[in-house]
């Protein structure tokens, strides 16, 4: 059973960019969650897809979309980025509302 | 809303003393309760959580939590620490609707072991 992967690992960007962020979920899931680590903080919830469809959103600015594919993989795109952005980006896939989030490893975004 | 708080930042212990990490919530209903674990590079891997059934859930390498409602917590313990326990522990929390989604996660709690 293959794992969530994500990509790229690390990368390095500067202020006013633009971001994409890519993920791989578990085989069987359909649903992908993605979630903002800052340094020395717990993961904050940006936003979950559901069959293609946005269907839950934490308290991010429209800047960061994204999407889903029809083999349920997802991409986080974050356009005009701040160095706030800088943060481990988790991605999250489930089987629906079974209860488990099984995580990737992150990509960490430096914005300078 | 709900909210996790997790009590102590950084928790010290010596090989085979007993763990604590502590861990209340703030919910207007009975949630789903989590504690994940991450290892430095690494992302989340799930311990246990509650989904209403026992109160007392164990999980994985020996850990287990006690979901409390009239203390409202949901304290994780390990009755012997091992050194490769030393890692980052969050408790995180959703509402019932919405289990293994959308989680609020703690500020974590760093957990380090000695010899």
């Amino acid at each position: 059973e293959t794992g969530v992967t994500q990509s790229p690992t690390h990368l390095i960007k500067t202020r006013g960019q633009q971001v994409t962020l890519r993920c791989s979920s578990q085989s069987g899931h359909n649903t992908v969650s993605w979630y903002q680590q800052a340094l020395g903080q717990g993961p904050q919830f940006i936003f979950q897809y559901y069959r293609e469809e946005e269907n839950g959103r934490g308290n991010f600015p429209p800047r960061f979309s994204g999407l889903q594919f029809p083999n349920y993989s997802s991409e986080l795109n974050v356009n005009a980025l701040e160095l706030d952005d800088s943060a481990l980006y988790l991605c999250a896939s489930s089987r629906g509302g079974t209860g488990e989030l099984f995580f990737g490893e992150g990509s960490r975004l430096t914005v300078l | 809303a709900q909210s996790v708080t997790q009590l102590g930042s950084h928790v010290s212990v010596s090989e085979g003393a007993l763990v604590l990490l502590r861990c209340n919530y703030s919910s207007s209903v009975p949630p789903y309760l989590f504690w994940y674990v991450q290892y430095p590079n690494q992302g989340l891997q799930l311990l246990l959580k509650y989904t209403s059934a026992a109160t007392l859930v164990k999980g994985i390498n020996g850990f287990e939590a006690e979901f409390k409602k009239s203390e409202t917590s949901f304290h994780l313990t390990k009755p012997s620490a091992h050194m490769s326990d030393a890692a980052e522990y969050f408790c995180a929390v959703a509402p019932k609707r919405q289990a293994g989604t959308a989680l609020i996660f703690g500020k974590g709690t760093t957990l380090s072991v000695s010899s």
